[in-house]
């Protein structure tokens, strides 16, 4: 069965630094890649997704992340920060072919903004 | 297009009652997906509804219930409520299928 894992629970940055979001899956069968966005006290808000084609995508916000199936990774990334930025990230993996199919998330990683 | 909505978007309620939230899908998106979030287990699959049909259901009690209107509007019901049932509720809906989901503000249930 599929799972996700986010490496990193939390991770601390300045503000106008450049981060990492980390996210790994089990399976390298055919899957489409998520990324949420969950700002305090609302629900999830998706960043960007990749179905097929480019491995690299584009999100909103300034974000962009990179599908990498040798690696079975899709790391988010934003070259500069800022404040509004802190929030839940959550990754989520799902397998087109699964006649259940279903989003399987990971635990979420905290992006702090230190100023 | 309007957002997915859900009502209302706080509850208080104690120990045995019975609970039903309200979700509301964008605008011709015929699939919603109920997901429990918790600090300890994270986000958790309930159950997704497709043009009135539960297709998928996650690894939760009978307890937990919901049903779609021919509107695709849709409800989840918790009976007999225990505190471990405390926790944000978010609805998503999809225009079909293992399309993309998009997902409303949440209900917050606290059990007392």
């Amino acid at each position: 069965a599929q799972s996700v894992t986010q490496l990193d629970s939390q991770v601390p940055v300045f503000e106008e630094a450049p981060v990492e979001l980390r996210c790994n899956y089990s399976s390298s069968v055919s899957v489409y890649l998520f990324w949420y966005v969950q700002y305090p006290n609302q629900g999830l808000q998706l960043l960007l997704k990749y179905l097929s084609g480019s491995t690299l995508v584009k999100g909103i916000n300034g974000f962009e992340a990179e599908f990498n199936k040798s690696q079975t990774s899709f790391h988010l990334r934003k070259p500069s920060v800022h404040i509004s930025d802190t929030a839940e990230y959550f990754c989520a993996v799902s397998d087109p072919g699964d006649s259940n199919y279903q989003l399987i998330w990971g635990a979420g990683t905290k992006l702090i903004i230190k100023p | 297009k309007a957002g997915v909505t859900q009502t209302p978007r706080y509850l208080i309620k104690t120990r045995g009652q019975q609970v039903t939230l309200s979700c509301s899908p964008i605008s011709g998106h015929r699939s919603v997906s109920w997901y429990q979030q918790t600090p300890g287990q994270g986000l958790q699959f309930l159950f997704e509804y497709f043009s009135e049909t539960q297709r998928n259901k996650g690894n939760f009690p009978g307890r937990f219930s919901g049903r779609q209107f021919s509107n695709s509007r849709s409800e989840m019901n918790v009976s007999t409520l225990e505190l471990g049932d405390s926790a944000l509720y978010l609805c998503a809906s999809s225009q079909g299928f293992r399309e993309t989901q998009y997902f409303g503000p949440g209900t917050r249930l606290l059990v007392l």
